[in-house]
């Protein structure tokens, strides 16, 4: 299974943008990128996922470099309810029935007042 | 929607007892995933079933962990004899089949003393 790699924590200031980065440099071509954040003392939560293109949505956007070996989910406007843990993680769409999600330890994000 | 329904919501027991965890998944998803989460390994997938029927359980730790789902509606993971290293956060998640986006249920805080 493709691995990933992000910081283990990130600052920012409310209101600003955040840009979290994630590596995948052996991602295969049938690997979707997925994103998923964590509150605390809660379940992950989808955020977003894309193949090559990038995409948007009402929480965020992702963009994804042209050789696909890495991504960056885009919180536009970091609000103190965006500190979580961030994940991301790959699925091969093409392993059949194989629906698991590899997991790492993410990048817990601190948003300041 | 009620979302992923997980309890109970906390469990506390001594070792050598049997645990048991219920999900309940979201309406109409046909796809059902425990996962365990502690601070060292993450978010660590056990078992996942698609239409009621186990598909991979490799992350089942050992034969004392079981699963089962006895219908669409209704999930269970049991562990007997419960140790102290089972002590973890268990999460429940769901989808439909085809659809990357994965709910996740609040977890159960077990603690085995």
């Amino acid at each position: 299974d493709a691995k990933t790699t992000q910081p283990n924590s990130m600052e920012s200031n409310e209101e600003e943008p955040v840009h979290l980065p994630c590596n995948h440099s052996t991602i295969s071509g049938t690997d979707y990128i997925h994103w998923y954040r964590q509150l605390p003392s809660q379940g992950p939560e989808y955020v977003i996922h894309g193949l090559t293109s990038n995409v948007n949505n009402r929480m965020a956007s992702l963009a994804i470099a042209e050789d696909r070996k890495s991504s960056t989910l885009i919180l536009h406007r970091a609000t103190l309810r965006d500190a979580a843990v961030y994940y991301c993680i790959l699925r091969d769409v093409e392993a059949g029935n194989n629906r698991k999600l590899i997991w790492g330890l993410g990048t817990s994000l601190a948003v300041n007042p | 929607d009620a979302g992923v329904i997980q309890s109970p919501r906390h469990e506390v027991t001594e070792m050598g007892q049997e645990v048991t965890l219920r999900c309940k998944p979201i309406s109409g998803h046909n796809s059902l995933f425990w996962y365990r989460q502690t601070m060292m390994r993450g978010l660590e997938l056990l078992i996942y079933f698609n239409n009621n029927v186990p598909i991979d359980d490799s992350g089942m730790p050992e034969d004392r962990f079981s699963a089962k789902m006895p219908n669409a509606s209704f999930s269970t993971l049991k562990i007997q004899p419960s140790e102290p290293r089972d002590s973890a956060v268990y999460f429940c998640a769901s989808s439909w089949e085809g659809r990357e986006k994965l709910f996740f249920g609040s977890g159960t805080q077990l603690s085995v003393l």
